[in-house]
C-alpha cells in the first residue's frame, strides 16, 4: 500500500448503529487529519493530531470520536449519527509544519 | 478570520481551449495559498502552492497560478485543457500563524472539458 488509505470506502448505517472509519498514512508523516466534505459546502476541517496528540477539534459534536494510536493510524468512531452527517469523509496527512498534506480517498457515509 | 471564494461553481470549456479558475481570499495577515484538484471518487491532490518567493507558481499537468497580493487573488491557468482535466478544484489558505497548519478551503469548482 502507498499513500492514505481508508476503509472503507462505502458506508450506510442506521442512526442508531455504531461503526468506525479508519485511516492509514505509509508516508512517514506525523500529522493526521479528518475533513467532512459535503455537497455544496467548502470541506470542513474536524480534528488534527499532530504526534498522536489531538491539536484541534473543530467544535464537531461528540457522536463523532477520533482516535490516533499512532502516527500512522487514524480512526474516527461514529455513534448516533443524524442523516445531516451524511457525507465523504476525508482523512490527510502531512509532516507537521507542512502545508502539503496527502488525501486518501475518502470514505462515502450514508446514515439512514 | 481567513475565508476563499471561488467565483465559479461550474467552468464547461472544449477541449484544447485555456480556462482561468479563480479564487480570492480575506485575511488579515500574509498567507499561504494552494490548489487541490479532485478527481471523481478520490481524494485531493496537491496541484500546486505559493508560500514566498515569485508570484508566479507552476504545478503539475501544466497549471500554473499567479498569486496577486493588492487583489487578494490566487487565479488557476491552463493554456489548453485535456479531457483527462475534468475534475473538481479547491483553492485554499493558510495564514501559517502559531504554527497551525491549517488550511481554509473554497467550495470548489467543478471543471467540464467537452470534446
Amino acid at each position: 500500500e502507498t499513500g492514505v488509505t481508508q476503509t472503507p470506502r462505502h458506508l450506510v448505517m442506521g442512526m442508531t448503529n455504531k461503526k468506525s472509519l479508519k485511516c492509514e498514512q505509509h508516508l512517514g508523516h506525523n500529522a493526521m487529519y479528518w475533513y467532512k466534505q459535503s455537497a455544496k459546502k467548502p470541506l470542513e476541517l474536524m480534528f488534527v493530531y499532530n504526534f498522536k496528540e489531538q491539536t484541534e477539534n473543530n467544535s464537531v459534536p461528540s457522536r463523532f470520536s477520533p482516535e490516533c494510536p499512532n502516527s500512522s493510524h487514524l480512526f474516527l468512531h461514529l455513534h448516533t449519527l443524524q442523516p445531516e452527517d451524511s457525507a465523504l469523509y476525508l482523512c490527510a496527512s502531512s509532516q507537521v509544519l507542512s502545508y502539503e498534506q496527502y488525501f486518501g480517498p475518502g470514505t462515502r457515509l450514508t446514515v439512514t | 478570520a481567513q475565508s476563499v471564494t471561488q467565483l465559479d461553481s461550474q467552468v464547461p470549456v472544449f477541449e484544447e481551449a485555456p480556462v482561468e479558475l479563480r479564487c480570492n481570499y480575506s485575511s488579515s495577515v500574509s498567507v499561504y495559498l494552494f490548489w487541490y484538484v479532485q478527481y471523481p471518487n478520490q481524494g485531493l491532490q496537491l496541484l500546486l502552492k505559493y508560500l514566498s518567493g515569485s508570484t508566479l507558481v507552476k504545478g503539475i499537468n501544466g497549471f500554473e497560478a499567479e498569486f496577486n497580493k493588492s487583489q487578494t487573488s490566487f487565479h488557476l491557468r491552463k493554456p489548453s485543457v485535456h479531457i483527462s482535466d475534468t475534475a473538481e478544484y479547491f483553492c485554499a489558505v493558510s495564514d501559517h500563524q502559531g504554527g497551525s497548519e491549517k488550511l481554509v478551503f473554497g467550495k470548489g469548482t467543478k471543471l467540464t472539458v467537452n470534446p
